[in-house]
C-alpha cells in the first residue's frame, strides 16, 4: 500500500511569488491535513480537508489556501510569498472518522523563499 | 487553547538503556494522542496511537500510556538502539482527531 506522497520535495521561490504544493493521500483515506514546520514555531496546523470540504482551519493568514479533489488528492497554495514562509510543509492523511483517525505523514515539501 | 509540552527537550543515553519520554497537555478533552518519530529533514513516522478511551498501547519495544485526567502521556522505549536516535513528537488530536497539536519534541541520541 503506497504511503502519502508529496510533490515536489524541494522548492525555491522568490518573495512575492506564489506556490502550489501537492499531496496524494493513502488510498481510501478521505482526510488530508496540512502542517507547517519551522525551527522557531514547531509543527503548526494549517487546515484539514475531508470529502472536498474544509473541515478545520488553523490560525494562518488568508494567503494560505487549499483544496481537495474528488480523488482525495489535495493542494495547498501560498500567495505573495514572504521570507517567513520558508518551512517544511507536511501533509497527513487519515480515514478521518470515528476510531480510524491515525494520521500518516508524507516526507514533506521543503520550501525556501529567497 | 490546547498546549502540549514534552520533557526533556534532549536526551542522550548509552545503547541498551530503557528510557521514558514525557508529554503533557493542558486540555483533557482530547480525541486521541499519537506518538511520532522524525528523522532529520524527513517526514513523521507514526509510532503509536492511543484513543481517548484507552490507557496504553504497545508495539515491539515501545509502550505508550495515557492518563487523560492528569493530562499526561509517556513513551517507554526498552533496550534502546542507535537506530532509535531521532526526534520524538507527541501530538494530541481534537475534533475527531483530524487536527493535531504537537509538542516541541524530544531529541533522542542513543550512543553505541
Amino acid at each position: 500500500k503506497a504511503g502519502v506522497t508529496q510533490t515536489p520535495r524541494y522548492l525555491i521561490k522568490t518573495r512575492g511569488q506564489q506556490v502550489t504544493l501537492s499531496c496524494s493521500p493513502i488510498s481510501g483515506h478521505r482526510s488530508v491535513s496540512w502542517y507547517q514546520q519551522t525551527p522557531g514555531q514547531g509543527l503548526q496546523f494549517l487546515f484539514e480537508y475531508f470529502s472536498e470540504t474544509q473541515r478545520n482551519k488553523g490560525n494562518f493568514p488568508g494567503r494560505f489556501s487549499g483544496r481537495q479533489f474528488s480523488n482525495s488528492r489535495s493542494e495547498m497554495n501560498v500567495s505573495t510569498l514572504e521570507l517567513g514562509d520558508s518551512a517544511l510543509y507536511l501533509c497527513a492523511s487519515s480515514y478521518g472518522h470515528k476510531e480510524h483517525t491515525e494520521a500518516f505523514f508524507g516526507q514533506g515539501t521543503r520550501l525556501t523563499v529567497v | 487553547k490546547q498546549e502540549v509540552t514534552q520533557i526533556p527537550a534532549a536526551l542522550s543515553v548509552p545503547e541498551g538503556e530503557n528510557l521514558v519520554l514525557n508529554c503533557s497537555f493542558t486540555d483533557s478533552a482530547i480525541y486521541n494522542l499519537q506518538w511520532f518519530r522524525q528523522d532529520p529533514g524527513k517526514g513523521l513516522t507514526s509510532l503509536l496511537l492511543i484513543q481517548s478511551s484507552q490507557r496504553e498501547q504497545t508495539s515491539g519495544r515501545l509502550n505508550a500510556s495515557l492518563d487523560k485526567s492528569s493530562g499526561r502521556s509517556t513513551l517507554y522505549i526498552a533496550a534502546s538502539q542507535p537506530g532509535d536516535s531521532a526526534t520524538y513528537l507527541c501530538a494530541v488530536g481534537e475534533t475527531s482527531g483530524s487536527r493535531l497539536t504537537f509538542g516541541e519534541g524530544t531529541q533522542l541520541t542513543v550512543n553505541p
